[in-house]
C-alpha cells in the first residue's frame, strides 16, 4: 500500500492559464474523490469517481473544471482559465467502496497559487 | 440543513496537557463520524470512526465520545505531544437514496507548546 500519490506537489501559474493536477489512488479502491481545501476551512467536496464513471459533481465545480477517470485508475483534474479564486489546496482521496465504515485515505494534496 | 460546527477554532496548549476539542452536527439521517487529523501541508489522516451505537473509542492517546441524541461530539487528547499539532476535522457521513455523502467541519486548529 503505498498510499494515494498526488502530482504536482505545488504549482504557479498565471491568472488566465490552464493547469492539470494528477491523483493515483490506492491501487484496488475503486472510488476516487477530489476535494478544495482554502486556508483555515475544512475540504470542500467537488466529484467523485465509481471506477471510471464520475457519479457527482458539485455546484463548486463550474464549467473551467473538468475531472476524469479514463481506466479506473488514475484521475485528472483540469482547470482552464484560472482565476484568483481558484488558489487552494486540492486533495485526492480514495476508498475501497462505499461501505458505511470504509475511510477515505487522501493524498498530501496539490497546491495552488495563481499570480 | 446538513453541518458540522467545530469548536474551538484554534487551542494552544503546553506539552503534557489535556484537551477536548467539539463536534456538533445537524447532519441527517446520521451513518458515522469520523474523526481526521491533518499536519501542515499534508492530507487528512483518519483518527477513528464512530458509529450510532457506540459512545467512546479510543486510538491510542486520542478518545473520541459520541452522543447521538444531543449530536455531539469529542475528541479528548492526553498528554499531549508536540506532534500533535495540527488541524483535527470531524467527518459526519450522511446516508441517503442509497448513496453516502461526507458533511466536512472546518477543523480545529490545535497548537502544542513547549
Amino acid at each position: 500500500d503505498t498510499g494515494v500519490s498526488q502530482d504536482p506537489r505545488h504549482k504557479i501559474t498565471k491568472r488566465g492559464q490552464n493547469v492539470t493536477f494528477r491523483c493515483d489512488p490506492i491501487s484496488e479502491h475503486n472510488r476516487l474523490y477530489w476535494y478544495r481545501q482554502t486556508l483555515g476551512q475544512g475540504p470542500e467536496f467537488l466529484t467523485y469517481f465509481q471506477n471510471e464513471a464520475q457519479l457527482e459533481k458539485s455546484r463548486l465545480l463550474s464549467d473551467r473544471f473538468s475531472a476524469e477517470r479514463p481506466k479506473g485508475s488514475f484521475s485528472t483534474l483540469e482547470i482552464q482559465r484560472t482565476e484568483q479564486g481558484d488558489s487552494a489546496m486540492y486533495l485526492c482521496a480514495s476508498s475501497l467502496g462505499q461501505g458505511a465504515g470504509e475511510p477515505q485515505h487522501f493524498g498530501d494534496g496539490t497546491r495552488l497559487s495563481i499570480l | 440543513k446538513n453541518q458540522v460546527e467545530q469548536s474551538p477554532q484554534s487551542l494552544i496548549i503546553l506539552e503534557g496537557k489535556n484537551c477536548t476539542l467539539q463536534c456538533n452536527y445537524t447532519v441527517s439521517p446520521f451513518s458515522n463520524l469520523r474523526w481526521y487529523k491533518q499536519d501542515t501541508g499534508r492530507g487528512p489522516v483518519s483518527l477513528t470512526i464512530m458509529t450510532f451505537s457506540e459512545n467512546t473509542k479510543s486510538n491510542g492517546r486520542y478518545t473520541a465520545t459520541l452522543d447521538a441524541d444531543t449530536k455531539q461530539s469529542s475528541l479528548h487528547i492526553t498528554a499531549s505531544q508536540l506532534s500533535d499539532s495540527a488541524s483535527y476535522i470531524c467527518v459526519v457521513t450522511r446516508y441517503l437514496s442509497g448513496t453516502y455523502k461526507y458533511i466536512f467541519g472546518t477543523g480545529t486548529r490545535l497548537k502544542v507548546l513547549a
